[in-house]
């Protein structure tokens, strides 16, 4: 069973960010944060992960907080593109992805 | 550097025949992770490989389906005698290692059992 839990479904508008949530209150130390995106039924897509300090690249920032019980994928300027279904995923070492139901995010024009 | 590489896309079999699908994972990636998506549904994992060495099938149905990581090669999941249930798509990922490290996927096949 996923260990995380993530709203069905957000919105954003084209052009603002997009601020996807996700609750992982049992992760443990040794467990990393993914998060992934799969759009329509193409090949899930690795965005960003981490372990405790916040991260950033090209597509997006990850802010994990003090206690790593959560966790925000930013999308800073969403185009339409971005409609996909979003994947947080806690995972230790040694183990695989283990995908739950995600988040569905519409971008509207 | 060529991405994870899957085939066929598409792949119809009818009811009783052997599926094989092959799994290319991507250079220096000695890891390999097999996914199925049923229509409508999300992505369960199936089968943990590495290099010849199967480490988790935990998500692998117990009859019908196995798959390898061959020392030269790709990965190959096999389906035997194939049922209707069985039509979905068909994910594979690879990646460098386990810790602190991405996986990517493949674009998937899709299989059509009629």
């Amino acid at each position: 069973d996923a260990k995380t839990t993530q709203p069905p479904s957000m919105d954003c508008a084209e052009g603002r960010a997009a601020n996807l949530p996700c609750n992982h209150s049992t992760i443990s130390g040794n467990e990393y944060v993914y998060w992934y995106r799969q759009i329509h039924s193409q090949g899930p897509q690795y965005i960003i992960h981490g372990l405790k300090n916040n991260e950033t690249n090209e597509m997006a920032s990850l802010i994990i907080t003090e206690d790593r019980k959560s966790s925000t994928l930013i999308l800073p300027h969403a185009t339409l593109r971005d409609t996909a279904v979003y994947y947080c995923i806690v995972k230790d070492s040694g183990y695989a992805l283990n995908f739950g139901k995600g988040t569905s995010l519409l971008v509207t024009p | 550097n060529a991405g994870v590489m899957q085939n066929p896309r598409h792949l119809v079999r009818r009811r009783g025949q052997e599926a094989r699908l092959r799994c290319s994972p991507m250079k220096g990636h000695s890891h390999v992770y097999w996914y199925r998506q049923l229509p409508e549904e999300g992505l369960k994992f199936m089968v943990y490989l590495q290099k010849e060495n199967i480490i988790d099938e935990s998500g692998m149905p117990k009859e019908r389906f196995s798959a390898e990581f061959p020392k030269e090669g790709p990965s190959i999941l096999r389906i035997q005698q194939v049922v209707r249930g069985d039509s979905a798509a068909y994910f594979c990922a690879s990646s460098k290692g386990t810790e602190n490290t991405e996986a990517f996927f493949g674009q998937g096949t899709r299989l059509t059992v009629v």
